[in-house]
């Protein structure tokens, strides 16, 4: 199957500095990424929608201008996270859109990243 | 109300055991349903699809109802390794659409 990887898989920063989170769909292009935030023992949240060569789209709630997403190419896509504080530690997940041959047709479906541990002290 | 709903669990059952897990969805205009498993600490990794027909593989059928608006989630002969937490997803309509999330019910199978 799609292979979708992030990197890095764990961070541990101070207040106040900036953490790149980068995702990459392996084996096929991607148009469109998203990415997730997950904190323990709840659900994932959406953040936002990555489309490549074109501004995000972000979920009600989530600040822009603090989560700053690139999707340069058909592969990659980066989450910057500025000026990061300790309510901002997670686990981020993206995903990566693939359109699977099925019964009626093609149906679309997500590979996750494996995710990355923020971390901020 | 929620636009995709799970019963939370957790459910605790004896490993061989049966058990099914619902999830509905409030826009009737859907298109695509996915059961996702989650592993603590772990990415969400695709189980299934879910068809119209329905779809068996193996020890797991999903069942989709669009008239209730439910998809189902049946485990036969369950096995500890299928302790995890499982994810109703639900996209669409159209190529633009959201995903949204189930909050996901957990799964315990004690030996």
């Amino acid at each position: 199957g799609a292979v979708v990887s992030q990197h890095p898989s764990r961070v541990i920063c101070k207040s106040g500095t900036s953490v790149k989170i980068e995702c990459r769909s392996l084996d096929f292009q991607a148009t469109t990424m998203f990415w997730y935030r997950q904190f323990p023992k709840q659900s994932l949240m959406l953040m936002a929608t990555s489309n490549e060569g074109s501004k995000a789209t972000y979920e009600q709630g989530v600040e822009k201008d603090k989560f700053l997403i690139n999707h340069a190419s058909l592969t990659l896509s980066t989450l910057t996270v500025t000026s990061a504080h300790p309510e901002d530690s997670s686990f981020y997940i993206c995903s990566a859109r693939d359109l699977l041959p099925g019964l009626a047709g093609f149906q679309e479906t997500q590979y996750f990243g494996p995710g990355t541990r923020l971390l901020v002290l | 109300r929620k636009e995709v709903e799970q019963d939370p669990g957790p459910f605790n059952v004896p490993e061989g055991a049966t058990v099914a897990f619902n999830c509905t969805y409030s826009n009737s205009a859907s298109q695509s349903f996915f059961w996702y498993r989650q592993d603590c600490r772990k990415e969400p990794k695709l189980l299934m699809s879910v068809y119209s027909s329905g779809n068996e593989d193996g020890r797991f059928t999903a069942q989709l109802n669009r008239a209730s608006q439910y998809i189902s989630l049946l485990i036969r002969d369950s096995k500890l390794s299928d302790s995890a937490t499982y994810l109703c997803v639900v996209t669409g309509p159209g190529s633009a659409s959201k995903i949204i999330f189930g909050s996901g019910t957990r799964l315990s199978i004690r030996p």
